[in-house]
């Protein structure tokens, strides 16, 4: 198994710019999950989805941020317009059960 | 408001001695605690995990204590490697629901 894969490993935008993150969660599992890392607040949960459907986003800093799963291998995490506060690292995770996340390698986005 | 708190951005370690890490919280309906490593440039992974309804989970070199009335966990990592050095994530969950995380805190262990 390949892993939670995420694409791109690194971004680099304009202020300005719409930026789209995206994740493959593992096969079989049916919670994603968008973390966003900074070094003041850790580990921050943005959104995350149960079998495709959004659960909980009280995570989602603003309303330039979005997320979807379109199908079961598929998510994205879109900002719009871009600002250089959002300057993290994001990791996308899955999960089958409870406690079982497995993360990806995150993005480093830096907008500037 | 975080709910779970890791106070020491850095802790540095001899090679052989003993790291403790710290982590409180504050949501008494957190029932399940788990510990993430994470090194440079890659996602943090699954350390060890402990319930509620116990005190003490022991995984080789690596053990989490917990003291429920305090609100207080630690990883105990014994003997200290070189290879250790990571960032560790405290991290907690109520009912199943989804893991809140900590600041995280930066172990260099020295050899």
């Amino acid at each position: 198994d390949a892993g939670v894969i995420q694409s791109p490993r690194h971004e680099v935008t304009e202020m300005g710019q719409e930026v789209t993150l995206r994740c493959k969660p593992i096969s079989g599992h049916n919670s994603l999950f968008w973390y966003r890392q900074t070094m003041m607040r850790g580990l921050e949960l943005l959104i995350y989805f149960n079998n495709n459907v959004p659960i909980d986003d009280s995570g989602m800093p603003e309303d330039r941020f979005s997320a979807k799963m379109p199908n079961a291998s598929f998510s994205t995490l879109k900002i719009q317009p871009s600002e250089p506060r959002d300057s993290a690292v994001y990791f996308c995770a899955s999960s089958e059960r409870s406690y079982g996340y497995t993360f990806g390698s995150g993005t480093r986005l830096t907008v500037v | 408001d975080q709910q779970v708190k890791q106070n020491s951005p850095s802790l540095s370690v001899q090679e052989g001695r003993i790291s403790i890490l710290n982590c409180d919280y504050t949501n008494s309906m957190f029932d399940y605690f788990l510990w993430y490593k994470k090194y440079p440039a890659e996602g943090p992974t699954f350390l060890i995990s402990i319930s509620s309804i116990k005190d003490k989970n022991e995984d080789g070199r690596f053990t989490v204590f917990l003291n429920k009335s305090a609100k207080h966990l630690s990883l105990h990592i014994v003997p200290s490697q070189p290879g250790d050095s990571a960032v560790y994530f405290c991290a907690a969950s109520a009912n199943g629901n989804k893991l809140v995380f900590g600041a995280g805190t930066i172990l260099r262990v020295k050899s």
